[in-house]
């Protein structure tokens, strides 16, 4: 079955212990990209990949780092956490016009 | 990437169709209309996309009028199943470029 996966699905965390959310997708997809989900304001992109060893900033990039070393895996990577990237956040992977989600991670730092 | 407009919710009865309009009048000519929909809190999930003409698939028809400033999204039978946040999202190829979520169109569908 054609699917994104995401780990963990929920997190509880403190302020400054680093984390790293996994976005995994078996369709040999060459596009990959992270959001948030804020009540207000939306999904707003985070950050995004083109292919492997290719990745650019999003609208929201701070305090999160990425990497994308093989097609398949897209971890999002925060050094840092701190309470304002308490959120819902997914991942997505595209071919051609159609973007794929994965179920989300909702993630709470305190 | 152009803005839409979209009410932000609608009411439909369980087995009517459910029209839900979007408008995106300063639209280019080789941006895409794309409809997603978001179902509580998952993952949003694409329904169905266009360009100039009318398009049809096993979920959705898209009627986008012969200006493209606007588009309908038409769901012919709704169920409760299809209670969710729909977005309309104007944009280049996604395969290039991000979707631009707005807030979308809550549609409850009652029994």
């Amino acid at each position: 079955e054609a699917q994104v996966t995401q780990n963990p699905r929920y997190l509880i965390t403190v302020t400054g212990k680093k984390l790293t959310v996994t976005c995994s997708q078996n369709m040999n997809h060459e596009y990959m990209s992270w959001y948030r989900q804020d009540p207000g304001l939306g999904l707003r992109q985070i950050y995004y990949s083109m292919n492997v060893e290719v990745t650019d900033k999003g609208d929201v990039p701070e305090g999160y780092k990425v990497s994308r070393k093989e097609k398949r895996n897209f971890p999002l990577i925060l050094e840092s956490p701190s309470p304002n990237q308490t959120s819902l956040y997914f991942c997505a992977s595209s071919l051609m016009d159609t973007q794929y989600f994965g179920p989300g991670t909702r993630l709470t730092v305190l | 990437d152009a803005k839409t407009t979209q009410p932000p919710s609608m009411d439909c009865a369980e087995g009517r169709a459910a029209n839900l309009p979007c408008n995106h009048s300063t639209i280019s000519g080789n941006e895409y209309v794309y409809w997603y929909r978001q179902i509580h809190s998952q993952g949003p999930q694409y329904i169905i996309h266009g360009l100039k003409n009318n398009e049809t698939n096993e979920m959705a028809s898209l009627i986008i009028t012969e200006d493209r400033k606007s588009s309908t999204l038409i769901l012919p039978h709704a169920t409760l199943r299809d209670t969710a946040v729909y977005y309309c999202i104007v944009s280049l190829s996604s395969n290039t470029g991000k979707l631009i979520f707005g807030q979308g169109t809550t549609l409850q569908v009652k029994p």
